[in-house]
């Protein structure tokens, strides 16, 4: 079992509509990262967190250390935002090693 | 403008032959990191260096190999021992133990380098 799962795999919307990608991971952790890769590769980081809540834009993520779970939200969604949204843990004593989900294929059609 | 850059963006080469792979930043950062992406699956750990003249395996280190001779620059060695070469590589650096707090955590990726063997 992965130590970090992710859901959907896939994740098809209309533009405007709300939505979510979901990251549980199995281990304890000292911060969780989103990250965001496009067609070309390259990949940005969206955000970095430990606890609670935080925004950028249109994007919200939330983590709760306890249940072992984040969401990444993504608001009034729009077809630029297509792309493989990754989630990725560093697992507590793990000397700042990423340990990385299979990311969620987003598709936001106009 | 600070950033990590990685060159080629495209390598094709013929099997048998070792390829290298460059990863340069100007982020003054202590730590880099080499990873592979294939088709389907998460991003795998390579190599990583956490300080100049230092590195350490990481999952899947057989067949590649590295140096960190400088703090801008850590070079990733596919060589003709590594079975399945062909695959998406990215480098990434943070700031690293040294400098403490949360944004040690915080990885910044390079553009990658696509690396294909025939």
């Amino acid at each position: 079992k992965n130590e970090v799962e992710q859901s959907p795999q896939n994740l098809t919307a209309q533009e405007g509509e709300f939505i979510t990608i979901n990251c549980s991971y199995s281990v304890g952790i000292s911060a969780l990262h989103w990250l965001q890769q496009h067609p070309g590769g390259g990949i940005v980081s969206l955000f970095m967190l430990s606890s609670g809540k935080k925004k950028h834009g249109r994007l919200i993520a939330t983590i709760n250390i306890q249940e072992k779970h984040s969401s990444l939200h993504i608001t009034a969604s729009h077809p630029r935002d297509s792309a493989v949204y990754i989630c990725a843990v560093i697992v507590r004593g793990s000397n700042y090693k990423l340990t990385f989900g299979k990311g969620t294929l987003l598709t936001v059609n106009p | 403008d600070g950033g990590i850059t990685q060159s080629p963006k495209y390598l094709f080469r013929k099997e048998g032959q070792n390829v290298t792979l460059s990863c340069e930043q100007n982020l003054n950062h202590d730590a880099m990191y080499w990873y592979r992406q294939d088709p389907g699956q998460g991003l795998r750990l390579i190599y990583y260096s956490q300080i100049v003249n230092d590195f350490q395996k990481g999952d899947i280190a057989e067949g590649y190999s590295v140096s960190r001779e400088k703090k801008e620059s850590f070079p990733l060695t596919v060589t003709s021992a590594q079975k399945n070469p062909t695959a998406f590589y990215l480098c990434a650096s943070s700031t690293g133990m040294t400098s403490g707090g949360q944004n040690s955590y915080e990885q910044y990726f390079g553009p990658g380098t696509r690396l294909t063997v025939t």
